[in-house]
């Protein structure tokens, strides 16, 4: 059965504090990797896609890197505004399946 | 970048009312759009895909009778949530898919909660 499990549940670090958010996946046949950000009360809004092991992505303070079990979400020197529930999801094949969700981390960081 | 709307973003109705809830893609055309329910500190649980032109796959334990998905045009989707009770209160999540020979990114929509009195 394909899944997802993400790990701390929840995390809080001082501002400034960098730290990795992990995501182990089971999946039959990976055809992507998708980490998103959530707010409360919003819908998740897009961040990275990683395809294949040892690709890696980055968006000023956030780095995804993918390996064959597992995902990680590092966050470099993070500031208040990256607060949030960060979700990550695998897509198996063929193209057009629908996302398979973990529980999500939910970070907070304090000045 | 790819910009999915829900409306509306809050609905507040009573038990046995119907309510309708669309989800439009703005700036591109998706054959592609899901729908997710997600419940306090709960991740996003899949409803059912839907496909324009064609009628919607539900999920196991998705009643298609109380759920009504129309993906009548490439940009928008409907879902109507018939008769509605207290437990089907919820926040209502739309996505629709950007697919290239690439990549294949679902776009999310900022929901819609839905209280049922």
């Amino acid at each position: 059965e394909d899944q997802v499990t993400q790990s701390p549940e929840a995390l809080r670090l001082q501002e400034g504090e960098s730290s990795s958010l992990n995501c182990s996946y089971t999946v039959s046949g990976l055809r992507g990797l998708f980490w998103y950000r959530q707010d409360p009360g919003k819908g998740p809004e897009f961040l990275f896609t990683l395809y294949s092991a040892g690709e890696e992505k980055e968006k000023e303070r956030l780095k995804a890197t993918l390996t064959k079990k597992e995902s990680f979400l590092h966050i470099t020197a993070p500031k208040p505004e990256d607060s949030a529930t960060y979700l990550c999801a695998v897509q198996a094949v063929p193209a057009g399946t629908a996302l398979i969700f973990g529980k999500g981390t939910t970070l907070s960081v304090s000045s | 970048g790819a910009v999915v709307s829900q409306h509306p973003s809050r609905v507040i109705c009573k038990s046995g009312t119907s309510v309708k809830i669309e989800c439009r893609s703005l700036d591109f055309q998706a054959t592609t759009m899901f729908w997710y329910r997600q419940f306090p500190k709960q991740s996003l649980m899949l409803m059912a895909t839907s496909n324009e032109g064609s009628k919607a796959t539900y999920e196991q334990g998705v009643e298609k009778d109380k759920f009504l998905i129309n993906h009548a045009s490439l940009t928008l989707s409907t879902l109507t949530v018939t008769s509605a009770h207290p437990e089907d209160s919820s926040f209502y999540i739309c996505s629709a898919r950007v697919s290239t020979t690439s990549t294949d990114t679902q776009y999310f929509g900022p929901g819609t909660r839905l209280t049922v009195l």
